[in-house]
């Protein structure tokens, strides 16, 4: 079964202070590890797709890396406006008609 | 385009009342999903379908039903509502293949 564990849990950062969010991820087959992103009240937002170990994504101040278990949501010089929820997904070989299983999120908090 | 169109976007149901949520997708997508999202468990697959006529029961399908009679619309329904099915309810639609899936705004209900 396919399991995806995001941490940490919850994260607060002065502005311009980066760091990273973690998605460990087990999967049969991967197929893709996707990123989003989701605002209070809102549907997520897709970010990134990666489909392989090594693999780099970049938009803006983030950068999105994966390994063949782990994959990490870099965020540089952060601003106010990256405050967002952050999920992690993983479609595997086994995923039902393409379906993204989701990681429960990191929950960031960017004060300025 | 407006991309993916969930009506309502809040309900209240009394225990025992049933009804039905529409999605609404505008870019011709196969792929359509109906997720839940509640705190501390992230999103979870309900039903999906991977094409007009078809349905399919994801990781959480007790207590829904789903019908895709047009391309574009994919209704899932309550039928006797339950306190344990207040929760956020997100549509999703992707193209095919290992491709990001595109989210409604969700609807928020509330079992009484």
């Amino acid at each position: 079964e396919d399991q995806v564990t995001q941490s940490p849990e919850a994260l607060r950062l002065q502005e311009g202070e980066s760091s990273s969010l973690n998605c460990s991820y087990t999967v049969s087959g991967l197929r893709g590890l996707f990123w989003y992103r989701q605002d209070p009240g809102k549907g997520p937002e897709f970010l990134f797709t990666l489909y392989s170990a090594g693999e780099e994504k970049e938009k803006e101040r983030l950068k999105a890396t994966i390994t063949k278990k782990e994959s990490f949501l870099h965020i540089t010089a952060p601003k106010p406006e990256d405050s967002a929820t952050y999920l992690c997904a993983v479609q595997g070989a086994s995923s039902s008609g393409y379906a993204l299983n989701f990681g429960k999120g990191t929950s960031l908090l960017v004060t300025p | 385009n407006a991309g993916v169109t969930q009506t309502p976007k809040f309900r209240v149901l009394k225990t025992g009342q049933s009804m039905t949520l529409l999605c609404a997708q505008d870019m011709n997508h196969e792929y359509m999903y109906w997720y839940r999202q509640d705190p501390g468990m992230g999103l979870r697959l309900i039903h999906y379908s991977v094409g007009e006529g078809t349905t399919a029961k994801g990781e959480v399908p007790d207590g829904y039903n789903v019908s895709r009679l047009k391309k574009q619309n994919f209704l899932l329904g309550l039928e006797s509502a339950a306190p344990s099915q207040t929760s956020v309810y997100f549509c999703a639609s992707n193209l095919q293949g290992i491709t990001e899936a595109f989210f409604g705004q969700g609807t928020r209900l509330t079992v009484v």
